[in-house]
């Protein structure tokens, strides 16, 4: 079940905050945060286990509600490298359990402009 | 440090034509995966492996083979090429899971792939 993700797109100026969310219909164990620019590959930013921590990394942080099944990814002050593609994959178990195979969103289009 | 490396990063065939996209990583990762990117969209997997010897289908398998003969290598074959197929097609790995750590996938650079 691919998970859904919203905005499709949000277009910033440098400075301002954004929230990308992801929501799935089914119980999740892990979802993963990836950036993509135009032509090269995903990076990864960060994964969030359930029942642990929201998650940082300088100003992009994320969150993970089991009730909602839901992750959400805060771009704080954003920059101009921010720009990108932002996915989220999701697995519905424990590594060993599901070969660690992810399912992602269609994706959220971040612009961020001068 | 190579990481997951893809070869060849373009490539145009002729429907019908049959080619196969390498993969290769230098990380000891037991787990491999093939995606494909369509324009605009997120990415689906193909298959994927858990082991030398190993393949399993993902979600579009059809008209592509894998093979696992080593750690390293996941080669992608594509028998007879068809429109369809264009697409850009990306190798992952991951290490065997650490409790409580998740599993974090590497991936490739890409080949993108136009089947006319």
């Amino acid at each position: 079940q691919q998970p859904v993700q919203s905005p499709q797109a949000v277009i910033l100026r440098e400075g301002e905050d954004a929230v990308i969310n992801c929501s799935s219909s089914k119980a999740l164990y892990s979802v993963h945060w990836y950036r993509q620019k135009h032509g090269e590959a995903p990076v990864f930013l960060m994964i969030l286990l359930k029942g642990g921590e929201q998650k940082g990394h300088e100003k992009i942080s994320a969150s993970f509600n089991e009730k909602k099944q839901q992750s959400s990814l805060y771009l704080t002050a954003s920059q101009l490298s921010y720009s990108g593609t932002y996915f989220c994959g999701t697995s519905m178990r424990a590594g060993g359990t599901s070969y660690g195979k992810l399912t992602f969103g269609q994706g959220t289009i971040l612009t961020v402009h001068p | 440090n190579a990481g997951v490396t893809q070869t060849p990063k373009f490539r145009i065939l002729k429907i019908g034509q049959s080619m196969t996209l390498q993969c290769t990583q230098d990380m000891n990762h037991n787990y491999m995966y093939w995606y494909r990117q369509d324009p605009g969209m997120g990415l689906k997997l193909i298959y994927y492996s858990v082991g030398a010897g190993i393949t399993d289908k993902g979600e579009v398998p059809n008209g592509y083979n894998v093979s696992r003969s080593t750690t390293e290598d996941f080669p992608l074959r594509l028998e007879l090429a068809a429109p369809s197929q264009t697409s850009v097609y990306f190798c992952a790995s991951r290490p065997q899971s650490i409790q409580g750590r998740g599993n974090i996938q590497y991936f490739g650079a890409g080949t993108r792939l136009s089947v006319l």
